[in-house]
């Protein structure tokens, strides 16, 4: 297991296309979850899956963005109708889930997406 | 609300010189606090939590609930330790979830 895999790694669209990106957590994490960076801002958290319940989802992520978990394994994230402020880098993380501390998140080398 | 304020953007320090890198945050609660780092071309990962108590690549951060802070220190940097690094919170009800602050990058020069 070589850690949490993003696909692709880069994506350049137009305004208004949909793009779709994938996350493949480590095999034994069943908690996923999406963020998103902007140049020089730390990672905003978007949502999380525990298996495939999607468990919260943040204000920032508005009705274009879609997240899926089926199975619980790997997830895929929607942006629809891309806009230019989309441009970002979308980082997927992972853990264990214990159910009584918080284990670490382990975080893939995300997608850059650039809108034009 | 849960915030994180890094308040340094940019860090400089000479090897062998001692570093302390702010954080401190907003939260009700009783919060989990993480510092999470970036090396150049290496993914984000954890350094430490303020759980384990432990010192890693010879650096330690103290939580102080009364200051809100969480600031991260080591005494001698080395120049591998040139990162950027983020600050991060969990608590409450989105347990699990992290909430980063902006970030600082750190340069150590020989």
């Amino acid at each position: 297991d070589t850690g949490v895999s993003q696909d692709p790694r880069h994506k350049i669209t137009k305004r208004g296309q949909n793009v779709t990106f994938r996350c493949d957590p480590i095999s034994e994490h069943n908690r996923l979850y999406w963020y998103r960076q902007t140049l020089g801002q730390g990672p905003e958290f978007l949502t999380y899956f525990q298996n495939e319940a999607q468990l919260e989802k943040s204000r920032l992520l508005s009705d274009r963005f879609s997240a899926e978990r089926p199975k619980g394994s790997f997830s895929t994230l929607e942006i629809q109708r891309t806009e230019q402020g989309d441009s970002a880098m979308y980082l997927c993380a992972s853990s264990p889930w214990s159910g009584r501390v918080i284990d670490e998140q382990y975080f893939g080398p995300g997608t850059r997406l650039t809108v034009t | 609300a849960q915030r994180v304020t890094q308040p340094e953007k940019l860090l400089s320090v000479f090897k062998g010189a001692p570093v302390e890198l702010k954080c401190n945050y907003s939260y009700s609660g009783s919060p989990e606090l993480f510092w999470y780092v970036q090396y150049s071309r290496q993914r984000l990962q954890l350094l430490l939590r303020h759980i384990s108590r432990e010192s890693i690549k010879g650096f330690t951060a103290d939580l102080n609930k009364g200051e809100t802070s969480f600031h991260l220190k080591k005494p001698f940097a080395q120049e591998e330790d040139s990162a950027m690094y983020y600050c991060a919170l969990s608590g409450g009800t989105s347990y699990g979830k992290l909430t980063f602050g902006q970030g600082t990058i750190l340069t150590v020069h020989p």
